[in-house]
């Protein structure tokens, strides 16, 4: 119950399309969903966080789609750039704050080709 | 511009040696939480913090793992003895408490041979 599913694994797009990633959660307790972008050598850095009572965030060319009803949200990117190229992952966590932790996806490799 | 610092950035050590990974957590933040990452577990959480007293470390073995927080400005995560499997890359974090989320640290590629 406390996984978080997501996928695909690995992910190539072209220049300007649009990614999307998908994750599934089962657990109805956690209250608050932040994506990771980590590039190479570093460490995972909060890119975008929805909560449940919304059911689209935007910020920038980064959109979190929710629903809660299936239990699941993706995130997608617009007009991606090769500096996108990144691992991304979903987390699901009970604690809006950042104070509980962290259960991670398993993370996409995103490649976003010129 | 805060962030979290983690010492060493790598470390190669052999079998049966012991390891010692340090954190700086943000100044003020008062949730500390270590993370191990590898191609096959991806991102595991092996222990947290709060207030510098220990909330949860059922992610870490035991018998070799130990994690404490002898003040607010410093975590540490301890291997000993270290193992081959024990390779991977260890995330320290820290809570912000104010809705956007956790911070990560550079992270300690740590390899066993």
């Amino acid at each position: 119950q406390q996984q978080v599913k997501q996928s695909p694994q690995s992910l190539i797009v072209q220049k300007g399309g649009i990614p999307i990633i998908n994750c599934a959660y089962e657990n109805t307790a956690f209250d608050y969903f932040p994506w990771y972008q980590q590039f190479p050598g570093k460490g995972p850095a909060l890119l975008i966080a929805i909560r449940p009572d919304v059911s689209e965030k935007k910020e920038g060319r980064f959109t979190i789609s929710f629903n809660k009803s299936a239990k699941q949200f993706s995130l997608h990117i617009m007009d991606s750039q090769p500096g996108d190229s990144a691992t991304y992952f979903c987390a699901a966590t009970r604690d809006v704050f950042g104070n509980e932790k962290l259960t991670f996806g398993t993370g996409t490799r995103l490649t976003i080709i010129p | 511009d805060a962030r979290v610092t983690q010492t060493p950035r790598h470390k190669v050590t052999e079998m049966g040696q012991e390891v010692t990974m340090r954190c700086q957590p943000i100044l003020g933040h008062n949730t500390v939480f270590w993370y191990r990452q590898t191609m096959m577990q991806g991102l595991e959480l092996l222990a947290y913090f709060r207030n510098r007293a220990p909330l949860d470390d059922s992610g870490m073995p035991k018998d070799r793992f130990s994690a404490e927080m002898p003040d607010a400005t410093l975590a540490t995560l301890k291997i000993q003895p270290s193992e081959p499997r024990d390779s991977a890359v260890y995330f320290c974090a820290s809570g912000l408490g104010e809705g956007v989320g956790q911070y990560f640290g550079p992270g300690t590629r740590l390899t066993v041979t």
